[in-house]
C-alpha cells in the first residue's frame, strides 16, 4: 500500500468521544476517499473528495465530518462515537478519481474500538 | 439497487489447482469492474479490473470475465499458491457516482 499513510493504526475510544482519524498520501492524487468496513463485510464509502476544497457524502456519512485542506490530506473526524462505529477504516486515493482505469491505492487501515 | 455480491463466502483449494471465485452485480450501468485482494490486517490491493464492454482480461496468472447477460464476474487464479490464500472482493463502479460498490467478499484458503 505505498503511498497512502493512516494513524492511528488501533484505536479505542469511549462513547461519546470524539477523534479523528488521519489519512495522507505523497501521490499527489486528486481524489481521496474513507471506508468502513464491518466483520464479514465488503467497503461502504463514507465521504469522498475530487480535490482540495472539495468533498462529498458516500453511503454512510452520519457521525463523521471530513475536510480536505491540502491534496495530501483527508482527515475522518468522529464527532461523538458510538458503539456502531466500531469497525476498520480504510483510506484510499488515486490520481483522477474513479473513471478510467485508474489504480486506487488503500491504506493499512485503522482498527476502531468504541465501548 | 445496487447490490454486488458473492456466491460462496469460503473456499478451499488444494495448492497448484486453479480457484475460481464468483461474484453477481446488479447494477448494468456500471463503466467497469475490480477485483481486490486483502490479506489479513492489511488494506485491499488491485488485482485486475474489466471494462463492462469487455468479456475477459488476463493478467499474470489471473484471468476476469465477465458475462453482461447474466450479470455475472468471476476471477480465475490459476495455480494457486499459499500465498494467495486471502479474502478477494469484487467492486463494481457506479458511473457518475464516484464511488466502489464492494461486494461481501470471499475468503479462498489453499491446503498444502
Amino acid at each position: 500500500n505505498a503511498g497512502v499513510t493512516q494513524t492511528p493504526k488501533f484505536q479505542v475510544l469511549k462513547t461519546g468521544q470524539s477523534m479523528t482519524l488521519q489519512c495522507a498520501q505523497d501521490m499527489n492524487h486528486e481524489y481521496m476517499s474513507w471506508y468502513r468496513q464491518d466483520p464479514g463485510m465488503g467497503l461502504r464509502l463514507i465521504h469522498y473528495s475530487v480535490g482540495a476544497g472539495i468533498t462529498d457524502q458516500g453511503e454512510v456519512p452520519n457521525g463523521y465530518n471530513v475536510s480536505r485542506s491540502t491534496t495530501e490530506d483527508f482527515p475522518l473526524r468522529l464527532l461523538s462515537a458510538a458503539p456502531s462505529q466500531t469497525s476498520v477504516y480504510f483510506c484510499a486515493s488515486s490520481y483522477r478519481g474513479l473513471r478510467g482505469r485508474n489504480t486506487i491505492y488503500f491504506g493499512e487501515g485503522s482498527w476502531l474500538t468504541v465501548v | 439497487g445496487e447490490s454486488v455480491g458473492l456466491h460462496l463466502p469460503t473456499l478451499s483449494v488444494q495448492e497448484g489447482d486453479n480457484s475460481i471465485i464468483n461474484c453477481a452485480y446488479s447494477n448494468s450501468a456500471s463503466d467497469y469492474f475490480i477485483w481486490y485482494k486483502q490479506e489479513s490486517g492489511k488494506g485491499p490491493q488491485f488485482i485486475i479490473d474489466i471494462r463492462s464492454n469487455m468479456d475477459k482480461r488476463q493478467g499474470q496468472r489471473v484471468t476476469v470475465l465477465l458475462n453482461k447477460t447474466v450479470k455475472h464476474l468471476s476471477l480465475q487464479i490459476a495455480a494457486t499458491q499459499p500465498g494467495d490464500s486471502a479474502v478477494y472482493f469484487c467492486a463494481e463502479y457506479v458511473s457518475g457516482a464516484q464511488k466502489l460498490v464492494f461486494g461481501q467478499g470471499t475468503r479462498l484458503t489453499i491446503n498444502p
